[in-house]
């Protein structure tokens, strides 16, 4: 079946590093891939999306590129905000299995000033 | 073992009907969440639940309503003033506002006749 792995948290930065979340996946077929993220009280947002190998999808300074040679969508923002602080899940949507979407179980984003 | 039910798993409705979903979780978590997935698109959030007697609405919540009598169930109505419901429909659940995990059933495609 599909699965998605992505890097243990907690994740603790400071204003303005620079961030990378790992995620890799397996699936049959060409899945579209999903990044989102999950503040405080709140439920999931969708932050970025890539539907086909080599897309890259961004939204708010993040950027994921869709690698199918290595199966991965890492997400990657060049300057933290303590705003950013939140739960990111990574996710893929099977487009052949009634669309059933598969989540990774999130890692947590802490960005101190 | 613990998890979310939802049911059914297809589900038809005629023009004009409401219809309502049903998600049950024994996981003993306090938030609940309902989302819709359009092909292609990501999770948009439609309500959610940070406890028993109380919920939000999400981004998308006209033509929706949802209840929460009880700790382990999040009923979603679709009613005949959503004008286009035909969607696939994930419900979620997580222990506190915002935790992580979060933990997913495994959807409801519902369809228009």
């Amino acid at each position: 079946g599909n699965s998605v792995t992505q890097m243990e948290g907690p994740v603790t930065l400071s204003e303005e590093a620079f961030l990378t979340i790992n995620c890799t996946y397996t699936a049959t077929g060409y899945p579209s891939l999903f990044w989102y993220v999950q503040y405080p009280g709140e439920g999931l947002q969708l932050l970025l999306k890539a539907t086909k190998a080599d897309d890259k999808g961004s939204n708010k300074g993040f950027e994921a590129t869709y690698r199918k040679e290595t199966t991965s969508f890492h997400l990657e923002k060049g300057s933290v905000q303590v705003s950013d602080s939140a739960v990111y899940f990574c996710a893929l949507k099977d487009n052949t299995n009634a669309g059933k979407s598969t989540f990774g179980d999130g890692t947590t984003l802490t960005v101190k000033p | 073992d613990g998890g979310i039910t939802q049911s059914p798993k297809y589900l038809f409705r005629k023009e004009g009907q409401n219809v309502t979903l049903s998600c049950e979780q024994n996981l003993n978590h306090d938030a609940m969440y309902w989302y819709r997935q359009d092909p292609g698109q990501g999770l948009r959030l439609i309500y959610y639940s940070q406890i028993v007697n109380d919920f939000q609405k999400g981004d998308i919540a006209e033509g929706y309503s949802v209840s929460r009598e009880k700790k382990e169930s999040f009923p979603l109505t679709v009613t005949s003033a959503q004008k286009n419901p035909t969607a696939f429909y994930l419900c979620a659940s997580s222990i506190g506002q915002g935790e992580r995990p979060q933990h997913f059933g495994d959807g409801t495609r519902l369809s228009i006749l």
